[in-house]
């Protein structure tokens, strides 16, 4: 089974700073990878697909990146509303397995 | 507008079954496929089951696998899951996803509330 190890497991940032999380893939998964964020108390909620596709109506700071076992997820300005744990996913075959996830606090 | 309405959660003993629903509704059922997510207490995401939108493929978690069976009913729009053998382990939240395709592999693009299940004695 692949498995997909996120890091940093939690990070604390600044308002306005660069963020970025990162997602690993025991076995290449091409660009079948997708990002949710989980705001505390909410429903997860999808961001990015095909490892780099923007969903609609997400904000325009928030880019994914990478291709077959290293990919990244960049919030360029962190903002306060983004406080919040963000998953990986990967859907190339049967088992759709998440990551582990990321916490992201405001410092 | 998409809505996943779950229901069919609560407290069961080990060993005991329990069968979940998931009523949605805003777009057309038997065009797309359709995922059970689970969320332990305080844990990460897992998923758990995934069926296609003709019901005609089936995926499993190996942790769940012998004990769970995904349906769904495009009659009724509805999706379920049943529980079986259930284990203390399996306390979660129980998240009905809806894919954005007719095919199983795909990430989800619509959540439901959610549906707590607590399997204790």
């Amino acid at each position: 089974d692949i498995q997909m190890t996120q890091s940093p497991s939690s990070l604390s940032a600044s308002v306005g700073d660069r963020v970025t999380i990162t997602c690993r893939a025991s076995q290449g998964i091409s660009n079948y990878l997708a990002w949710y964020q989980q705001k505390p108390g909410k429903v997860p909620k999808v961001l990015i697909y095909a490892a780099s596709t923007l969903q609609s109506g997400v904000p325009s700071r928030f880019s994914g990146s990478g291709s077959g076992t290293d990919f990244t997820l960049t919030i360029s300005r962190l903002q306060p509303e983004d406080v919040a744990t963000y998953y990986c996913q990967k859907y190339n075959s049967a088992l759709l397995t998440f990551g582990g996830g990321t916490k992201v606090e405001i410092k | 507008e998409v809505q996943l309405l779950e229901s069919g959660g609560g407290l069961v003993q080990p060993g005991g079954s329990l069968r979940l629903s998931c009523a949605a509704s805003g777009f057309m059922f038997s065009n797309y496929a359709m995922s059970w997510v689970r969320q332990a207490p305080g844990k990460g995401l897992e998923w758990v089951s995934g069926i296609s939108g003709s019901g005609g493929t089936t995926y499993y978690a190996d942790s769940v696998k012998g004990r769970f069976t995904i349906s769904r009913d495009n009659s009724k729009n509805t999706l379920y899951l049943q529980m079986n053998t259930l284990r203390a382990e399996d306390t979660a939240v129980y998240y009905c996803a809806k894919v954005p395709w007719e095919l199983v592999l795909a990430f989800f693009d619509y959540w439901g509330q959610g549906t707590l299940v607590t399997v204790s004695s």
